[in-house]
């Protein structure tokens, strides 16, 4: 069974472009999580979509947008990137949206913004 | 990512010693606890987790302890190898507040010694 797989892996834009990464579920999962972990700290909650559905949102501000396909694959947006966005980017699916379901998470999308 | 392990709290152990990953978590009504292991380059794994009923859980290997009176976690590490080398985060949710949202600690470096 193939895991969760994300692209680009490595990603560089310059400040103020915008950036897309993708990620695509493992087959059969409907839930889908965004993760930015910055150098040295653990990973913040970006994003959570289930069934096509965004049901929650961390503490980012709204230039961090995503979008969630009728596949279930999923897209996170970063507009008008500054130097800080600079991190791993990490997206993990679960079978539901159940709360315990436990994350499977794909290998990251290293944003790097100049 | 491959910078996961720069700027965090490291514990350094001889190989075929125990572990203990140590993990203080903040909100008190949280009702649900995993580890996850992040090797250099790749995602978080998930490990173990344990439910707030509970205060002790074994899987093959590994033990989480759990004391709700202090808000303290702990993952601990039967005859630690070196495979074991990775950072290891743990991670609490609270079923009525976040909806669905996993709060991450900022990681334990473990490095396993030959």
């Amino acid at each position: 069974e193939a895991g969760v797989t994300q692209s680009p892996t490595h990603l560089i834009k310059t400040r103020g472009q915008q950036a897309t990464l993708r990620c695509s579920p493992i087959s059969g999962h409907t839930s889908v999580y965004w993760y930015q972990q910055a150098l040295g700290l653990g990973l913040q909650f970006l994003l959570w979509y289930d069934e096509g559905e965004e049901r929650n949102r961390g503490n980012f501000p709204p230039r961090f947008s995503g979008r969630q396909f009728p596949n279930y694959s999923s897209e996170l947006n970063v507009n008008a990137l500054e130097l800080e966005d600079s991190a791993l980017y990490l997206c993990a699916s679960s079978p539901t949206g159940f709360p315990t379901d436990t994350q499977y998470f794909g290998p990251g999308t290293r944003l790097t913004v100049l | 990512g491959e910078n996961v392990g720069l700027h965090l709290p490291t514990l350094s152990v001889q190989e075929g010693d125990n572990s203990i990953i140590n993990c203080a978590y903040s909100n008190s009504a949280s009702d649900y606890f995993i580890w996850y292991k992040q090797e250099s380059g790749k995602g978080p794994q998930f490990i173990i987790d344990i439910r707030s009923n509970m205060d002790k859980r074994q899987g093959q290997r590994v033990t989480v302890l759990l004391n709700k009176t202090v808000k303290h976690l702990s993952l601990q590490i039967a005859a630690t190898q070196p495979g074991d080398s990775a950072v290891y985060f743990c991670a609490e949710l609270n079923y009525g507040g976040s909806q669905g949202n996993l709060i991450f600690g900022k990681g334990t470096k473990l490095s396993v010694k030959p």
